[in-house]
């Protein structure tokens, strides 16, 4: 079973609409990372939350930590092609900070 | 800003031959990791390394050794190749202390024929 299940697994939506991706898990984490994966390429961290309940925003994404700390959400304002990838939650576990664990990510497309 | 940088980005090998690939964390930072991700799938961690210690130890085969050299570079070692190894090998490096972003590098992508 995945540690932390992400929501849903493929999206494909036109440009302009609005999307929220999902990150849910029964563990608690210390502070969740939200990347980006082009194919073949590596991941690139797009956040860091660390407190609960906290909100950053990065330009048109906006990203949430659940207030006890296991679950996050993504919100996608104005979806534009550009955003088109693999979106992937990464949470770091109290007891082990060495290793992140991956959720299942999202692949999204955005038609124009 | 640097960033983090495998070698080689591809490499195409033999069944049962071994392959070695590199990884140099971002400057100032104290911990590598490293990740197998299959086609589709999501990076899986196989090893970290904290301070050239092996910190902490994921869903490495024992085919498969790693050690982090005095100068924080990392090398995964991989014998007796499979055709299931074929994937994308992913090193992350962080500095431990603080809330421990993981940045990425490029990737090898590793072809087993």
């Amino acid at each position: 079973t995945q540690l932390l299940e992400q929501s849903p697994q493929f999206l494909s939506i036109q440009e302009g609409e609005n999307l929220t991706v999902y990150c849910n898990s029964s563990s608690v984490f210390s502070s969740l990372q939200w990347y980006r994966q082009e194919p073949g390429e590596g991941p690139v961290l797009l956040v860091t939350v660390v407190t609960g309940g906290e909100v950053k925003k990065l330009k048109r994404l906006t990203f949430q930590f659940g207030d006890a700390r296991k679950d996050s959400s993504l919100h996608i304002t104005a979806a534009q092609p550009g955003d088109t990838g693999l979106y992937l939650c990464a949470g770091v576990l109290y007891s082990s900070a060495s290793k992140i664990i991956f959720g299942s990510g999202t692949r999204l497309s955005i038609r124009p | 800003a640097a960033g983090v940088i495998q070698s080689p980005r591809h490499l195409i090998k033999e069944k049962r031959e071994t392959a070695t690939l590199k990884c140099y964390p971002i400057p100032r930072h104290d911990t590598v990791y490293w990740y197998q991700q299959g086609p589709g799938q999501d990076p899986q961690f196989l090893i970290s390394f904290y301070e050239k210690m092996q910190s902490d130890k994921g869903s490495i085969p024992d085919r498969f050794s790693a050690q982090q050299f005095s100068d924080y570079h990392s090398e995964l070692n991989m014998s007796s190749l499979e055709l299931g190894d074929s994937a994308l090998y992913f090193c992350a490096s962080s500095l431990r202390v603080g809330i421990n972003e993981q940045f990425f590098g490029p990737g090898t992508r590793l072809t087993v024929l």
